[in-house]
């Protein structure tokens, strides 16, 4: 597998509660863990956190990263119109020396 | 300012180089791994290379051995040298910090410079 697998679009209603997938293997999210970034139309992308859960200063706490194995999640809570954006997650790989990111997520709220 | 500034992109032909620049102000430049991430038009993010602090470098697959990625410390600016450039490597192109954490901490980004390769 030469990538991170994301879901290319999850929509959910204005309030509620999404949660953002990306699926590796052993080399990558499943030995480090992922970072999540987001990127609104025209804008270059912004951390939202690393190292599976720390988040820079002034992320909004509605932004939770976690992990089970090869597979890391973005719960975003209390969805916000401007929460709408595109979602990458990222790792390094052990076994290729590279950065891989996710193909990225589109998330829609209603 | 915390900034990264990128500049160099421009239109060029198939087979041709470019050099792409990075400035950066605000931070201390030396103290931290910095990456070019790049983003074709519509599409999501590729990194493209890496370089440590301690100049240790690496770089994508599809651009081992025709891109070159260097720092000058007291300069505090990121450099990404291109040759055999091909239709696929049109892109924006970003500058990007990396935290002292690691982990991909990208916690800084310029704001891209484009690079269009086309006759």
């Amino acid at each position: 597998q030469a990538g991170l697998t994301q879901p290319p679009s999850v929509s959910k209603d204005l309030r509620q509660t999404a949660t953002l997938t990306c699926t590796g293997n052993s080399n990558n999210v499943g030995r480090q863990g992922v970072a999540w970034l987001q990127q609104h139309q025209g804008h270059p992308p912004k951390l939202l956190s690393y190292r599976n859960n720390d988040r820079p200063s002034g992320v909004s706490e509605r932004f939770a990263a976690s992990r089970s194995g090869d597979t890391a999640s973005l719960t975003i809570t209390g969805l916000q119109p401007e929460d709408e954006a595109d979602y990458y997650c990222s790792a390094w790989d052990f076994a290729l020396s590279a950065w891989l990111f996710g193909g990225g997520t589109k998330l829609t709220v209603l | 300012e915390v900034q990264l500034v990128e500049s160099g992109g421009d239109l060029v032909q198939p087979g041709g180089s470019l050099r792409l620049s990075c400035a950066a102000s605000g931070f201390s430049f030396s103290s931290h791994e910095m990456h070019w991430v790049r983003q074709p038009t519509g599409k999501g993010l590729e990194w493209v290379s890496t370089i440590s602090v301690g100049g240790d470098t690496y770089y994508a697959g599809s651009v081992k051995g025709r891109f070159s990625i260097s720092r000058e410390n007291a300069k505090d600016s990121l450099y990404l040298q291109m040759n055999s450039l091909s239709a696929g490597d049109t892109a924006l192109y970003y500058c990007v910090r990396e935290s002292p954490g690691g982990f991909g901490g990208f916690d800084l980004w310029g704001q891209g410079t484009t690079v269009t390769v086309s006759s």
